[in-house]
């Protein structure tokens, strides 16, 4: 399974932006990047998905390099409801929903 | 639309009893994921259940099994409960579409175990 690779903590001050990276130097062509977050005591909720074109929704906009083995999650104005687990994981068409979650990024939004 | 809903939220085991946790997925939803979420291995996906049959399965020992319902929702069990078993199981359902690497998931708040 292809792997990512995301920094341990961020911190962002409120109505900041911030720009959480992830790395998937071995992604396959069919492979797409997810992005889920977890709020405390609650489960993961979906943030934003793509392929190959960057994405925008409400929630956030996710920027896919070029080659696809690095992309980037942006909020544009992070609240202290943002303030979460940041998980980026690739989903391989052939493996339905066997979701591989990393580490995942934790998100601190300083009022 | 109700969310998935898990039950019971918190269990108390001991060790070598056996566990039976519930799912019941967002309504029209087919497909029943199951994961565990512990401090030292994160999240980790432990089966998938697709029209009532088992379609993915992830690396964990036999003592861990589930089952799907005709209304889709879905069991899971734990035999012969160990200490290592403590942890946030958590359910997520998704409404499949052509492309299962598009279908978006959608998790329950979950059931904490723990194994005394």
């Amino acid at each position: 399974d292809a792997k990512t690779t995301q920094p341990n903590s961020m911190e962002s001050n409120e109505e900041e932006p911030v720009h959480l990276p992830c790395n998937h130097s071995t992604i396959s062509g069919t492979d797409y990047i997810h992005w889920y977050r977890q709020l405390p005591s609650q489960g993961p909720e979906y943030v934003i998905h793509g392929l190959t074109s960057n994405v925008n929704n409400r929630m956030a906009s996710l920027a896919i390099a070029e080659d696809r083995k690095s992309s980037t999650l942006i909020l544009h104005r992070a609240t202290l409801r943002d303030a979460a687990v940041y998980y980026c994981i690739l989903r391989d068409s052939y493996n339905n929903n066997d979701m591989r979650f990393g580490a995942g990024t934790r998100l601190t939004v300083k009022p | 639309k109700a969310g998935v809903t898990q039950t019971p939220r918190y269990l108390i085991k001991t060790r070598g009893q056996q566990v039976t946790l519930s799912c019941s997925p967002i309504s029209g939803h087919r497909s029943v994921s199951w994961y565990q979420q512990t401090p030292g291995q994160g999240l980790q996906f432990l089966f998938e259940y697709f029209s009532e049959t088992q379609r993915n399965k992830g690396n964990f020992p036999g003592r861990f099994s589930g089952r799907q319902f005709s209304n889709s929702r879905s069991e899971m069990n734990v035999s012969t409960l160990e200490l290592g078993d403590s942890a946030l199981y958590l359910c997520a359902s998704s409404l499949p579409n052509s492309g299962g690497a598009q279908e978006t998931q959608y998790f329950g708040p979950g059931t904490r175990l723990l194994v005394l």
